[in-house]
């Protein structure tokens, strides 16, 4: 079964301060998995995914993520935080079976303070 | 290109009553789902359909019904709504893997 942890449900940073959300997931295939972003009131934008290519996955607004496959993990990083980061963020794992399903974990939610 | 929509965007409802959520989407998707999200809880799938004319059951289906109308539109229909479905609504469609979001309907079960 596949299943996607959220190690922090809160983080706050200052900014310009660097960001860490932390994800851990488990697989029985190769997985393909993404970050997603919530901003208040709105809906799911992708911020970027990893499909079994580079290990280093670059993203929109400066965000990167590692896949690291031994440590069955895929934190989300950002060199310096900006206001406008503060949003709910979301680690998936996509389930290649059928019909792509998406597993999604509880959310982090990122506030970031002058 | 609007890319994913859904209305309304807010809705109360008492106990009992019934109402359809509309999506649809312009990317020319194979692929349409309708999740949940509740708090601390991430979003959960409801019902998806995998191409027009085809629909199946998520992991949190019951006290819901789908239609796909055509290849654009996807609706979501309560027939007898209940406190617990009081959520917010998300519609998303995918060609692969990538799954694109629409806004979310609030939806308020009194």
């Amino acid at each position: 079964a596949q299943s996607v942890t959220q190690l922090d449900s809160h983080v706050s940073v200052s900014e310009g301060t660097p960001v860490l959300l932390r994800c851990n997931y488990s697989s029985s295939y190769s997985p393909s998995l993404f970050w997603y972003v919530q901003h208040p009131n709105k809906g799911l934008q992708l911020l970027l995914k990893y499909t079994s290519a580079a290990t280093l996955v670059k993203g929109i607004n400066g965000f990167e993520a590692e896949f690291k496959k031994s440590e069955t993990s895929f934190h989300l990083t950002k060199p310096s935080a900006h206001m406008s980061d503060a949003a709910e963020y979301f680690c998936v794992v996509s389930d290649p079976r059928g019909y792509n399903k998406l597993i999604f974990g509880a959310g982090t939610r990122l506030a970031v303070h002058p | 290109n609007a890319g994913v929509t859904q209305t309304p965007k807010f809705q109360v409802l008492k106990t009992g009553q019934s109402m359809t959520l509309q999506c649809a989407q312009d990317m020319n998707h194979n692929s349409m789902y309708w999740y949940r999200q509740d708090p601390g809880m991430g979003l959960r799938l409801i019902y998806y359909s995998a191409s027009e004319g085809t629909t199946d059951k998520g992991e949190v289906p019951n006290g819901y019904n789908v239609s796909r109308l055509n290849k654009r539109e996807f609706s979501l229909r309560l027939e007898s709504a209940a406190p617990s479905q009081t959520s917010v609504y998300f519609c998303a469609s995918s060609e692969g893997e990538t799954q694109y979001f629409g806004p979310g309907t609030r939806l308020l079960v009194l």
